[in-house]
């Protein structure tokens, strides 16, 4: 079956833009988180989403936003745009209640943003 | 959550065991002790979790001393493919999919 799909998988935008950043997971997963990376601050937590409500938030400011629909599908924004702002953005799925499994999850490929 | 130690960087042969140990000397009684890897350019992949017995799958397994404090992963036969970053990370039952990943160890595996 598919894996988690993320869309674009590049990403060059200039400070002040926003951005929105989409994610796939396999089908039948409702649980979808998100995660920055940086050379600096290596692999860090956004969000988790369960069944289109935000479960779990990380340290990042309000710039930082996302969602999830019905069909699981969730999307992450980035407003405003600041030069830090470029990393590698995971989205990661998993099948259950993240509160009840112990199981590990899926990893896109990530989005690669670039801001100039 | 509880906080892990990794060495930094590591060289295997191929075709040998690749042993990486991680210290969670913190760790309590109902963290779970998981493996992922990140091959560059790459999402992180699951390998291996498990509580307080050992754990084998097709991938790896993982050892963990009976105090908990430690563990290792062990890739049997290492391949080039297999070279990546490698973290270990120990998380609570109950808390969602919020991992700490760390810095990780960089296994190099040389032909």
């Amino acid at each position: 079956k598919a894996g988690v799909t993320q869309t674009p998988r590049y990403l060059i935008k200039t400070r002040g833009q926003q951005v929105t950043l989409s994610c796939s997971p396999i089908s039948g997963h409702r649980s979808v988180s998100w995660y920055q990376q940086t050379p600096g601050q290596g692999l860090q937590f956004l969000f988790e989403y369960f069944s289109e409500t935000q479960r779990n938030k990380g340290n990042f400011p309000g710039r930082f936003s996302g969602r999830q629909f019905s069909n699981s599908r969730s999307e992450m924004n980035v407003s405003t745009l600041e030069l830090g702002d470029s990393a590698l953005y995971l989205c990661a799925s998993s099948l259950t209640n993240p509160g009840l499994t112990n199981y590990g999850y899926t990893f896109g490929s990530g989005t690669r943003l670039t801001v100039v | 959550d509880a906080k892990t130690t990794q060495p930094p960087s590591m060289d295997c042969a191929e075709g040998r065991a690749a042993n990486l140990p991680c210290n969670h000397s913190t760790i309590s009684g109902n963290e779970y002790v998981y493996w992922y890897r990140q091959i560059h350019s790459q999402g992180p992949q699951y390998i291996i979790h498990g509580l307080k017995n050992n754990e084998t799958n097709e991938m790896a397994s993982l050892i963990i001393t009976e105090d908990r404090k430690s563990s290792t992963l062990i890739l049997p036969h290492a391949t080039l493919r297999d070279t990546a970053v490698y973290y270990c990370i120990v998380r609570p039952r109950g808390t969602g999919n919020q991992f700490y990943f760390g810095t990780g160890t960089s296994l190099t595996v040389i032909p």
